[in-house]
């Protein structure tokens, strides 16, 4: 069963555009939801993260947006730039116990044409 | 700055062999993780570690084994390697303080093994 469904599978955006990757899940416990950035040939990295008690969070170009009615989440480049081309990754986890680890969104593979 | 390091960057294995992967965090953190990346699949965690000699399964645990002997060390074992084992293995750590920590996970480079 896949918890955290991500979307697209890949991307393709021009310079100076706008990047929107989209998660959906499923486990109403998650509460905490980060995004990491991965370049090839590195392991992932945190990115950024949001909790349900907000439902934006901005740290300059990234900013995730978070409906938890909906149970969706979506991450957004903001004047996305070639050195943005990486995989990305959304996860979300259960503090409150139970499952442990990060549950991951398959990636996104983000091409920022110049 | 944290620094996991993993032991091999490439390893190339026949299939039955013993495998191990190790990897090896400075920063003092609680918490340890092996995860597989696969095409398509994303990042699957196979086991991971609260505290020295704990260790708890996890999404797909079949076919691996684990050593927490030290803090700092974490090891991935396979101990018939088989083709279906051929991937990314990404090692991580966070500070953590228990099995449900939502620290920052901080991952090596990996280990791209190929089982032939």
């Amino acid at each position: 069963q896949q918890q955290v469904k991500q979307s697209p599978q890949s991307l393709i955006v021009q310079k100076g555009g706008i990047s929107i990757i989209n998660c959906a899940y499923e486990n109403t416990a998650f509460d905490y939801f980060p995004w990491y950035q991965q370049f090839p040939g590195k392991g992932p990295a945190l990115l950024i993260a949001i909790r349900p008690d907000v439902s934006e969070k901005k740290e300059g170009r990234f900013t995730i947006s978070f409906n938890k009615s909906a149970k969706q989440f979506s991450l957004h480049i903001m004047d996305s730039q070639p050195g943005d081309s990486a995989t990305y990754f959304c996860a979300a986890s259960n503090s409150g116990g139970g499952a442990d680890g990060l549950t991951f969104g398959k990636g996104t593979h983000l091409i920022i044409q110049p | 700055d944290v620094k996991v390091t993993q032991s091999s960057r490439y390893l190339v294995k026949r299939t039955g062999e013993k495998v191990f992967l190790e990897c090896v965090q400075d920063m003092d953190h609680e918490n340890m993780f092996w995860y597989r990346q696969d095409p398509g699949l994303g990042l699957r965690l196979i086991y991971f570690s609260y505290d020295v000699k704990m260790k708890e399964k996890g999404d797909i645990p079949e076919g691996y084994s684990v050593s927490r002997e030290k803090k700092e060390r974490f090891s991935l074992i396979l101990e018939s390697a088989s083709t279906n084992q051929t991937s990314m293995y990404l090692c991580a750590s966070s500070l953590g303080s228990g099995p449900s920590s939502t620290d920052t996970q901080y991952f090596g480079p990996g280990t791209r093994l190929t089982v032939l």
